[in-house]
């Protein structure tokens, strides 16, 4: 079945840090890809999506990820943090395959906490 | 603006004891979900809907039921609580896949 990896649990950063949050994917279809964001206290919410339709790239409120079919990857980037960045993000996917495209598979989602 | 709500927000339960959870979405969207979060697990999906009067079982359903009376609503039905059920519980809605999922604002359930 579709299976979403990240392997980082946590990452701290400092205001202003880079940030780079890696996910990779497995499927046999191609995907939709997504970001999702969750504050605490709140469910999550989307960040940024992206097909093959959109060039590959999702950009949202300073945060890119681009999608690589060849290395099965969907790392979340941004340049420089800020603190109002703390929360969980979660990469997900979403086969495009009939019927069972409105499953989405989470990733175990990677705790961002910035220190001012 | 999408809204989904859940009730309660937060409830604790006795083991073997029987917990409905609710869910009501204003978007006019088909399909419904639950997840369960736990830390380090991530959002699990438990089961879903895409249409009133059917459910779905996601990859996790042991020990859970759903039901879908109409398009807005969607319950979580824990029969015999137990202790590994304690967890955040989110409901999501989505007018058809692969669009993006709303989702409501959770259910902290703890069961004793």
């Amino acid at each position: 079945g579709d299976s979403v990896t990240q392997k980082q649990g946590q990452v701290t950063l400092s205001e202003d840090d880079f940030l780079f949050i890696n996910c990779t994917y497995s499927t046999t279809t191609y995907p939709t890809l997504f970001w999702y964001v969750q504050y605490p206290g709140q469910g999550p919410q989307l960040l940024l999506k992206v097909t093959t339709a959109n060039n590959n790239k999702g950009i949202s409120r300073g945060f890119e990820a681009t999608y690589d079919k060849g290395t099965t990857s969907f790392h979340l980037q941004k340049a420089s943090v800020q603190e109002s960045d703390s929360a969980v993000y979660f990469c997900a996917l979403a086969p495009n395959s009939g019927g069972s495209n409105a499953k989405l598979t989470f990733g175990k989602g990677t705790k961002l906490s910035v220190k001012s | 603006e999408a809204a989904v709500t859940q009730s309660p927000r937060s409830k604790v339960a006795v083991t073997g004891g029987k917990v409905t959870l609710s869910c009501h979405q204003t978007n006019n969207h088909d399909y419904m979900y639950w997840y369960r979060q736990d830390t380090g697990h991530g959002l699990r999906l438990i089961h879903y809907s895409y249409v009133a009067d059917s459910t779905e079982k996601g990859d996790i359903p042991d020990g859970y039921k759903a039901s879908r009376p109409s398009q807005e609503n969607f319950s979580l039905i824990l029969e015999l609580a137990s202790l590994s059920q304690t967890a955040v519980y989110f409901c999501a809605s989505t007018p058809t896949g692969p669009y993006e999922q709303y989702f409501g604002p959770g259910t902290r359930l703890t069961v004793l």
